[in-house]
């Protein structure tokens, strides 16, 4: 069984601040790692996808991916109270295959 | 507008009677998928499919059927109903690519109460 975990929070920062978002998986052969943000009662949205090794930048948000420890990470900088939603990882071993979402981090921008 | 669409948004029901939940899709996407959602759960797969009559078993596939007759349709169907089929539906679809996955576009959700 293929697993994604994330640490559920909620995991809260000020406005202004980084905010890092962790995730690990139990499939090796994993090649594509999503980031989606989710507010209460509505449908995921996309942030950000990664599928190589390192860093990966777009806006504020950072894409982490280190394929040897199995571990992929969201960063947002300047963190806003908009920002303030559930966080999805989610992984998947390439077309065709099964998407694989972990429970989400919950993440809280005070103001 | 491209989107994902999903009928009925709420629906309660009783134990036992079938119901169908429709998803529509106009990106003229091939990979389409159903999702439930329950708290501290997160999203779980059910189903999803590559293409028209091609259709694969997620992680939570029991109780639940699809079919994949026309590209832009991917409806969900529930034979009998039970309550621990309460939950909240989305239906997904992303583009065909060579090989990497590609992002998922989600529909609005279909909240499901099962009584």
């Amino acid at each position: 069984q293929k697993e994604v975990e994330q640490n559920s929070g909620p995991l809260s920062v000020p406005e202004g601040a980084i905010a890092s978002l962790n995730c690990t998986y139990s499939d090796r052969g994993s090649q594509s790692f999503f980031w989606y943000r989710q507010y209460s009662g509505k449908s995921p949205e996309l942030i950000m996808f990664i599928y190589s090794n390192g860093d990966k930048e777009d806006g504020r948000f950072t894409a982490q991916l280190n394929k040897a420890s199995q571990y992929v990470s969201l960063l947002i900088r300047d963190s806003q109270p908009s920002d303030s939603a559930t966080y999805l990882c989610a992984v998947n071993g390439g077309y065709g295959q099964n998407f694989v979402f972990g429970p989400g981090t919950r993440l809280s921008v005070l103001p | 507008e491209a989107q994902v669409t999903q009928n009925p948004r709420y629906l309660i029901t009783v134990t036992g009677k079938k119901l169908t939940v429709t998803c529509s899709q106009n990106m003229n996407h091939e990979y389409m998928s159903w999702y439930r959602q329950d708290p501290g759960l997160g999203l779980r797969q059910i189903y999803y499919s590559m293409n028209v009559e091609v259709t694969d078993k997620g992680d939570v596939p029991e109780g639940y059927k699809v079919s994949r007759k026309e590209k832009r349709n991917f409806p969900l169907i529930l034979e009998s109903p039970s309550p621990n089929q309460t939950s909240l539906y989305f239906c997904a679809s992303s583009p065909r690519s060579g090989g990497l996955a590609l992002e998922q576009f989600f529909g609005p959700g279909t909240r499901l109460t099962v009584l």
